[in-house]
């Protein structure tokens, strides 16, 4: 099977330009999970959805991100406009319990730059 | 809020060489997850453990859940190359989210 699948696995671009990133969760999960990685601050939850809707957005940092699931196998993140301190490695992930009671299956990653 | 501390931040171990990390919470957690980073890779699921006092063995690591639920240690005998990366534990916050510790990043020398 296949695992969280997202895109793209890098991203170069420049200051006030708008930035997508997508994610397949695996077949089947409920929860839908968006990370962010830095050396600074490590693994942040971003935000997370149940069966497409989002639960909690709290770790959202600012205005200029957004999420949506419009169904059960695509969700997008979106920063708009990027920023150079938005580097970071972005990743998605799914799991088929209720957050912070099982596995949490992590995609590969997508690797932001903000020039 | 609830916060996840892991150390060491870094160890260097030789090969061969046995080591322990270790995880505390300043609060009590109904379970406690253990993930991998391999270098340029992503966090990988190892185990989690969910009773008082728990101790579970994967080959030469072996996982521990403290009596109170506070802390929890990974130890990993004979250390060796396949052992490379960054250890992170995990545990729910009072919202049921998964709080993720700094890490132990672990560089193995042959």
């Amino acid at each position: 099977d296949a695992g969280v699948i997202q895109s793209p696995r890098h991203e170069v671009t420049e200051m006030g330009q708008e930035v997508t990133l997508r994610c397949k969760p695996i077949s089947g999960h409920d929860y839908l999970f968006w990370y962010r990685q830095t050396m600074m601050r490590g693994l942040e939850l971003l935000i997370y959805f149940n069966n497409n809707v989002p639960i909690d957005d709290s770790g959202m940092p600012e205005d200029r991100f957004s999420a949506k699931m419009p169904n059960a196998s695509f969700s997008t993140l979106k920063i708009q406009p990027s920023e150079p301190r938005d580097s970071a490695v972005y990743f998605c992930a799914s799991s088929p319990t209720t957050t912070g009671t099982g596995e949490l299956f992590f995609g590969e990653g997508s690797r932001l730059t903000v020039l | 809020g609830q916060q996840v501390m892991q150390i060491p931040q870094y160890q260097h171990v030789q090969e061969g060489e046995d080591f322990t990390t270790y995880c505390n919470s300043s609060t009590t957690l109904s379970n406690i997850q253990w993930y991998k980073q391999r270098p340029g890779g992503h966090p990988v699921f190892l185990i989690q453990l969910v009773k008082s006092g728990e101790v579970k063995k994967q080959k030469r690591l072996t996982f521990q859940f403290g009596e109170a639920k506070k802390n929890s240690s990974l130890h990993i005998t004979a250390t060796q190359t396949t052992d490379v990366g960054t250890y992170f534990c995990a545990g729910p916050d009072s919202w049921g989210k998964l709080q993720f510790g700094a890490g132990t990043q672990v560089v193995v020398t042959p």
